[in-house]
């Protein structure tokens, strides 16, 4: 069935780079999506990335997406206090109407 | 959560009473949705709206009812509250003229059932 799995912990220093990784199911996603959720608050948009890309860069964010793997990886270099968030990966199914989340990657930033 | 709010922010209720969640957008998007985020979980979809009066079921849709009477308004109804219904709930919105089909979050409903 169609599922995204990404690992629910990652803690890291400040100033380090920080990779969450994520796998998904479904191979004809058009759209694969980071959100980033602080406490309170609801999920913000962080990046996406289109099915026929496999890097998309945004200043200190990088997507990596691996197709044949069903793989996708959020990189935030010189990571902040401020990047401390759960990170969710999320994929849209064909159709449009229902999107996939994982269960989230909380990030500890450590000064 | 520009342009989407919910209400209430907060809610405390008891197991057994209805209980209705609003939604509401300036942004005129044509779709709706209500998550519920639960520990472990991620955001599992509810209902979903894609135009006024157009409704479907989400993968956890038992015991919630939704109704979209304008564009801009998407209600949750709990009809009848239980323990398991204790979650955070999330509206969010997409439009199909977006290029990225990206969904926007509101700020999310808190509710504990009792």
């Amino acid at each position: 069935g169609e599922d995204v799995e990404q690992s629910l912990f990652l803690s890291v220093r400040e100033g380090d780079s920080s990779v969450i990784n994520c796998t998904y199911t479904d191979s004809s996603s058009t759209y694969l999506y980071w959100y980033k959720q602080e406490p309170g608050a609801g999920l913000q948009l962080l990046t996406y990335i289109f099915s026929n890309m496999d890097m998309k860069q945004d200043q200190r964010l990088t997507v990596l997406l691996n197709k044949k793997d069903k793989h996708l990886s959020l990189r935030i270099a010189d990571t902040q206090t401020g990047d401390s968030a759960i990170y969710f990966c999320a994929e849209i199914l064909t159709g449009g109407f229902k999107t996939i989340f994982g269960a989230g990657t909380r990030l500890f930033v450590k000064a | 959560d520009a342009g989407i709010t919910q209400s209430p922010r907060h809610k405390v209720t008891e197991t057994g009473t209805p209980v209705t969640l609003r939604c509401h957008q300036t942004e005129n998007h044509r779709y709706m949705y209500w998550y519920r985020q639960d520990p472990g979980h991620g955001l599992r979809l509810i209902h979903y709206s894609y135009g006024v009066k157009d409704t479907d079921k989400g993968e956890v849709s038992d015991g919630y009812s939704v109704s979209r009477s304008k564009t801009e308004d998407f209600l949750l109804t709990l009809e009848s509250a239980t323990s398991s219904q204790t979650s955070v709930y999330f509206c969010a919105i997409s439009d199909p003229g977006l290029p990225e089909e990206t969904q926007y979050f509101g700020p999310g409903t808190r509710l504990l059932v009792l």
